[in-house]
């Protein structure tokens, strides 16, 4: 079955530190989303590419995060400086459109300490 | 915009019995509707969703949902839990019209006993 992948699976990283975390997404699928899950939030949407282009970032802090799309083979979440409320798991998501679904990636766990 | 309201944050059940998960949306213009399962350290898998026609719809592992338009619900059931389905299961809604993102309830935690 085609996956999803993210690198890392685990993260602990110190408050200050710059964070990188990586998806690739299944080969053909031209939407990629990446969410944030936490206890007290839920899933949030922090960022939506649609054929690379970021349609929709408002969901993410401006300040110290941002997502980008190199290549259609990589999507990249990166936190700069992090912050011990930055802890939560880091979810990629990929599909063609909205009704067939998307698959997700098993996730980042970043603990900023 | 949509919004989804999962009623249960928890429904404790024992195995081989029936299991409701509550599904509730908001919306002003058409969606689809899907139910993911969470299981522990583990990303979303799809369970089933309802795009259009028939107002039940069938997944994998035994569960399956019923659109109701009127009450704006989209209800999972299985007759018959195992153990194995003790996991968090998520609600979400999508508009279906031009570039439409994915909506999550707050997750509903199944905890099957024995």
């Amino acid at each position: 079955d085609a996956r999803v992948t993210q690198t890392p699976r685990h993260k602990v990283t110190e408050m200050g530190q710059e964070v990188t975390m990586r998806c690739q997404p299944i080969l053909g699928h031209n939407t990629v989303f990446w969410y944030r899950q936490t206890m007290m939030q839920g899933l949030e949407l922090l960022a939506y590419f649609r054929n690379r282009a970021p349609l929709d970032d408002s969901g993410m802090p401006k300040d110290r995060f941002s997502a980008e799309m190199p290549d259609a083979t990589l999507a990249t979440l990166k936190i700069q400086p992090s912050e011990p409320r930055d802890s939560a798991v880091y979810f990629c998501a990929s599909g063609p459109e909205a009704h067939y679904g998307y698959t997700f990636g098993s996730g980042t766990r970043l603990t900023v300490v | 915009a949509q919004s989804v309201t999962q009623l249960d944050s928890q429904v404790p059940v024992f195995e081989e019995a029936p299991v409701e998960l509550r599904c509730n949306y908001s919306s002003s213009v058409s969606v689809y509707l899907f139910w993911y399962v969470q299981y522990p350290n583990q990303g979303l898998q799809l369970l089933l969703k309802y795009l259009s026609g028939s107002t039940l719809v069938k997944g994998i592992n035994g569960f399956e949902a019923e659109f109701n338009k009127s009450q704006t619900s989209f209800h999972l059931r299985k007759p018959s839990v195992h153990i194995s389905d003790t996991a968090e299961y998520f609600c979400a809604v999508s508009g279906q019209k031009g570039y439409s993102t994915l909506t999550f309830g707050k997750g509903t935690m199944l905890l099957v006993s024995p």
